[in-house]
C-alpha cells in the first residue's frame, strides 16, 4: 500500500513564525506533489502543484521544495488566517495517488 | 470562473446505492486537459480518493472501493455522476467533486455533501 506520512499532525504556532511542514512516501516512487489547504468547513484548496510550483493567487509567503523522496510545505511569516489543516497529495498514475493524513496548524 | 457543485440525497440507508451529481458549469466537461473526480472525507478524518473519470467515459477508481464505485459523465448535460454500492455507516462522509489536471492535482473543487448513512 501507498501511504504518505506528514509530520508534525498539528502544530500551535504564533503569527509571524516560520513553519515547516514535512511530507514522505512509504516507498520510493517517482511521483508529483502537490499541497492544499483545507479550512474548516471548506474544501481543499491547492496550494502548490509539481513540489514547488506557485499558484495564481496563493500568497508568495507558501513555498514548497523537495529533496530526495522528503517534501515540504513553508509557511513564511504565518498570519492569523493560515490556520488550516494542510494535506500533501502525490499521484503516481492514473489509478495510484495518495493523500497525507493532513497537519493542523493552531494559531495560538 | 469554473465552479462544481454536488447534488444527492443526504442521508442514505445502510446497504443501498449512494448516488451524487457534480454539475460542472464555466468549462466545459469534455475538456481534453482534465479528468473529474471524487473525493471523500469522513467526519473529522483525512482525504480518500474515490475515483476519476474522462469525458470519454474511461474510469479509474480507487482499488480499495473499485467493486462497489460506478463513475459516469453526461457531457450533454455538463456533469458526471458517481454510485456508491452496498454502503455501510463507515461511507459517511463530505463527498466532493473536483477537477483533476491530466493525472495531477484537483485544481477545482466543489463545496462538498455530506451522505449519512444511517437507518
Amino acid at each position: 500500500e501507498f501511504v504518505l506520512t506528514q509530520s508534525p499532525d498539528f502544530q500551535s504556532v504564533t503569527p509571524k513564525e516560520n513553519v515547516t511542514i514535512t511530507c514522505r512516501a512509504s516507498q520510493h516512487i517517482d511521483g508529483d506533489l502537490h499541497w492544499y489547504q483545507q479550512k474548516p468547513g471548506q474544501s481543499p484548496k491547492l496550494l502548490i502543484k509539481y513540489a514547488s510550483q506557485s499558484i495564481s493567487g496563493v500568497p508568495s509567503r507558501f513555498s514548497g521544495s523537495r529533496s530526495g523522496t522528503d517534501f515540504t510545505l513553508t509557511i513564511n511569516s504565518l498570519e492569523a488566517e493560515d490556520a488550516a489543516t494542510y494535506y500533501c497529495h502525490q499521484t503516481i498514475s492514473l489509478l495510484l495517488m495518495a493523500f497525507g493524513q493532513g497537519t493542523k496548524l493552531e494559531i495560538k | 470562473q469554473l465552479q462544481l457543485q454536488e447534488s444527492g440525497p443526504g442521508l442514505v440507508k445502510p446497504s443501498e446505492t449512494l448516488s451524487l451529481t457534480c454539475i460542472v458549469s464555466g468549462d466545459s466537461i469534455s475538456s481534453s486537459t482534465y479528468y473529474w473526480g471524487w473525493i471523500r472525507q469522513a467526519p473529522g478524518k483525512g482525504l480518500e480518493w474515490i475515483g476519476s473519470i474522462y469525458y470519454s467515459g474511461s474510469t479509474y477508481n480507487n482499488p480499495s472501493l473499485k467493486s462497489r464505485v460506478t463513475i459516469s459523465v453526461d457531457t450533454s448535460k455538463n456533469r458526471f455522476s458517481l454510485k456508491l454500492s452496498s454502503v455501510t455507516a463507515a461511507d459517511t462522509a463530505v463527498y466532493y467533486c473536483a477537477r483533476r489536471f491530466k493525472w495531477d492535482y484537483f485544481d477545482y473543487w466543489g463545496q462538498g455533501t455530506l451522505v449519512t448513512v444511517s437507518s
